[in-house]
């Protein structure tokens, strides 16, 4: 499996709270993902990174916001959760360009949150 | 735009069957990746397989191999001696070769093996 940590795992917490999910990869990858998938459904890009201080909006319009500071730090913010963010949400990272398999995205556990 | 394309939202396979799951594609580009991804219940979304396009020969690891057919834009995927452990969702990818470029996920289907 690959090197890439999402925390917490599983989220409850009540609407208006802001929350930050925690996404880190120890391979060095400069290219990280930010996908929502909600139960038995497709992905779909929310947020990509393709270096530090670099990022940009999926394809998918969310109302969460990202930040990369660090290389292998990639962090999701939502500053006032809604129960229609109630979903899961994958990280993934790959290798730069002229780098083997830098095709390849490797996920993250997920973090399945809930807004009550 | 890639659109990428599961018919079948599950299936079913006795163990130590064989089960082949399809996916068809939409692209003009010529250069071009495509993926197989499992996601088992609860569990950490893995790469299964990937193809190149400009490869004519199937890929193949170990009981997963695909069937690309170019010119049909298919991607089928096979599981040979299906295990229970092989019960899982499986997401068919697009990624169009260049530098950053995004994949594009089918809408996956759901694959139960019985015991």
């Amino acid at each position: 499996e690959a090197d890439i940590y999402q925390t917490p795992r599983y989220l409850v917490i009540g609407t208006g709270k802001k929350i930050t999910l925690e996404c880190s990869q120890t391979m060095g990858h400069d290219k990280m993902y930010w996908y929502q998938q909600d139960p038995g459904m497709e992905l779909h890009l929310i947020h990509y990174s393709y270096g530090v201080n670099s990022t940009e909006k999926g394809d998918l319009s969310s109302e969460s916001t990202v930040s990369r500071i660090r290389t292998e730090h990639f962090p999701l913010t939502l500053e006032s959760a809604r129960p229609s963010h109630t979903s899961q949400y994958l990280c993934a990272s790959s290798e730069s360009v002229g780098k083997p398999s830098q095709d390849t995205q490797y996920f993250g556990p997920g973090t399945r949150l809930t807004v009550l | 735009a890639q659109t990428v394309t599961q018919s079948q939202p599950e299936m079913s396979v006795q163990e130590a069957e064989t089960v082949t799951l399809s996916c068809t594609y939409d692209t003009s580009e010529n250069n071009y990746y495509l993926f197989w991804y499992k996601q088992p219940p609860s569990r950490q979304m893995i790469l299964v397989i990937r193809q190149e396009a400009y490869k004519q020969q199937n890929a193949t690891e170990n009981r997963f191999s695909v069937n690309f057919q170019k010119a049909a834009k298919s991607f089928s995927l096979k599981i040979s001696d299906s295990q229970l452990g092989d019960t899982a969702m499986y997401f068919c990818a697009f990624m169009k070769s260049g530098a950053n470029s995004k994949l594009t996920f089918g809408k996956g289907i759901t694959l139960s093996v019985r015991p």
